[in-house]
């Protein structure tokens, strides 16, 4: 049972215009939420994050989107950069300590 | 500060073996994570630790695997017989105060012939 779901693996962008990056939940319980960036051969890096309280969270150029009667969150990058290419997770909590994580998707910035 | 540090970086062993996997948490840090990163099932919590103390392995795949934290700076990850199954990239995280937001170490890749 996933419930927490990535459904693009892979994303393309030019560089300097948006990437749009999607996540779907299905357990309603879930009341944080969080963005991982991941590159090659390192761990996961802390990028945003959202409350369910809350319906946006801006950070510089990265803003987290939540959509809860959609069960909905997307991650913007404005303007996309070529160290913007990763991928990232989507994760979510209910609460506890445990990260419900979905499977990423690699975003890739064309010069 | 160096962040998360785990060893070895890459570990092959071959199958029926003890294989043992260190974690230096950021120091301060009061949660401690292990992960396992596999193709088919993605990242997986497998134990989390609160102030030294197991709080939750319901993730620990079966009892060849055991983690302890001795103490605040270092716990291991032990598989003891090792299966080609595990083979996997295995993530230490750390966190304080703030659980959810988890600092991860680079990650040890193991591969069970």
């Amino acid at each position: 049972d996933q419930q927490v779901k990535q459904n693009s693996p892979s994303l393309s962008v030019q560089e300097g215009r948006i990437s749009i990056l999607n996540c779907d939940y299905t357990n309603s319980m879930f009341d944080y939420f969080l963005w991982y960036k991941k590159y090659p051969a390192e761990g996961p890096t802390f990028l945003i994050s959202i409350s369910s309280i809350k319906d946006k969270n801006e950070d510089g150029r990265f803003t987290v989107f939540l959509n809860k009667s959609a069960k909905h969150l997307s991650l913007h990058i404005v303007p996309s950069q070529p160290g913007d290419s990763a991928v990232y997770f989507c994760a979510a909590s209910r609460s506890n300590y445990q990260l419900i994580w979905g499977a990423g998707t690699k975003l890739i910035i064309k010069p | 500060d160096a962040g998360v540090i785990q060893s070895p970086r890459h570990e092959v062993t071959e199958m029926g073996q003890e294989v043992t996997l260190r974690c230096k948490p950021i120091s301060g840090h009061d949660y401690l994570f292990w992960y396992r990163q596999t193709m088919m099932r993605g990242l997986e919590l497998l134990i989390y630790f609160n102030n030294n103390v197991p709080i939750d392995d319901s993730g620990m795949p079966e009892d060849r695997f055991s983690a302890k934290m001795p103490n605040a700076s270092f716990s291991t990850l032990k598989i003891q017989p090792s299966e080609p199954r595990d083979s996997a990239v295995y993530f230490c995280a750390s966190s304080l105060a703030r659980p959810y937001e988890q600092y991860f170490g680079p990650g040890t890749r193991l591969t069970v012939t």
